[in-house]
């Protein structure tokens, strides 16, 4: 059974750059087969895709997250990782890693990381 | 894209059915037969529950049902259990290798 675990700061400053690491086990991300996946939750609200990579690099996005995110692949690691650029209070939410299957459904979560955007 | 539409709430007693709808477009929902289901414990990650309109991954429950006409989608829960009270999210493949959710379901177990 995959596992995946997020790991990255839980406070961010206004402006600043959110970095995020998902690792991966029981499973290998070059196997290729599935997508890779960010999806965040606002605090008490639903849930938003935020984007996905393949193993071979290929990476999709929510237009509109896309003008500030970079989500990038790192398989000798078995790590996959999300940018999120000029932060703010309304990016403080619930950030979740995900195993997506071809059909877009989410297999797998990891069990999310709560970053908060202050001063 | 927008997000799929939903009741924010629903209820039933234990053993009733309850369906759960989820409205899109035809870019999303409608488009295609890649809707999902997942259920939210709180302080939980979701759970997937229904994959692809209407098949269940193994573990959950043959109570947890899914269908899907035209723009809209439903999740139909029979013979409630209090187990089941969580906050049931939708979600389509919306072309181009793009997700869209949900806004979310309440279910209260009366």
């Amino acid at each position: 059974q995959v596992q995946l675990q997020e790991s990255g700061p839980g406070l961010v400053k206004p402006s600043q750059t959110l970095s995020l690491t998902c690792t991966v086990s029981g499973g290998s991300i070059s196997s290729g087969g599935y997508y890779w996946s960010w999806i965040r939750q606002h605090p008490g609200k639903g849930l938003e895709w935020i984007g996905s990579i393949y193993y071979s690099g290929s990476a999709y996005y929510n237009p509109s997250l896309k003008s500030r995110v970079i989500i990038s692949v790192d398989t000798s690691e078995n790590q996959f990782s999300l940018m999120l650029s000029s932060m703010t209070a309304a990016d403080t939410a619930v950030y979740y890693c995900a195993t997506t299957d071809t059909n877009g459904f989410i297999i797998y979560w990891g069990q999310g990381t709560l970053v908060t955007v202050s001063s | 894209q927008s997000a799929l539409t939903q009741p924010p709430s629903a209820s039933g007693s234990p053993g009733q059915s309850v369906t759960i709808s989820c409205t899109g477009t035809s870019s999303d929902v409608g488009g295609y037969s890649y809707v999902s289901w997942y259920q939210q414990h709180p302080g939980k990650a979701p759970k997937l529950m229904i994959y692809d309109v209407n098949k269940r991954p193994s573990g959950v429950p043959d109570r947890f049902s899914g269908s899907k006409s035209g723009n809209t989608a439903s999740l139909t829960v029979s013979g409630l259990q209090a187990e089941d009270e969580a906050d049931y999210y939708c979600s389509s493949y919306a072309g181009n290798n793009n997700l869209v959710f949900g806004g979310g379901t309440k279910l209260t177990v009366l």
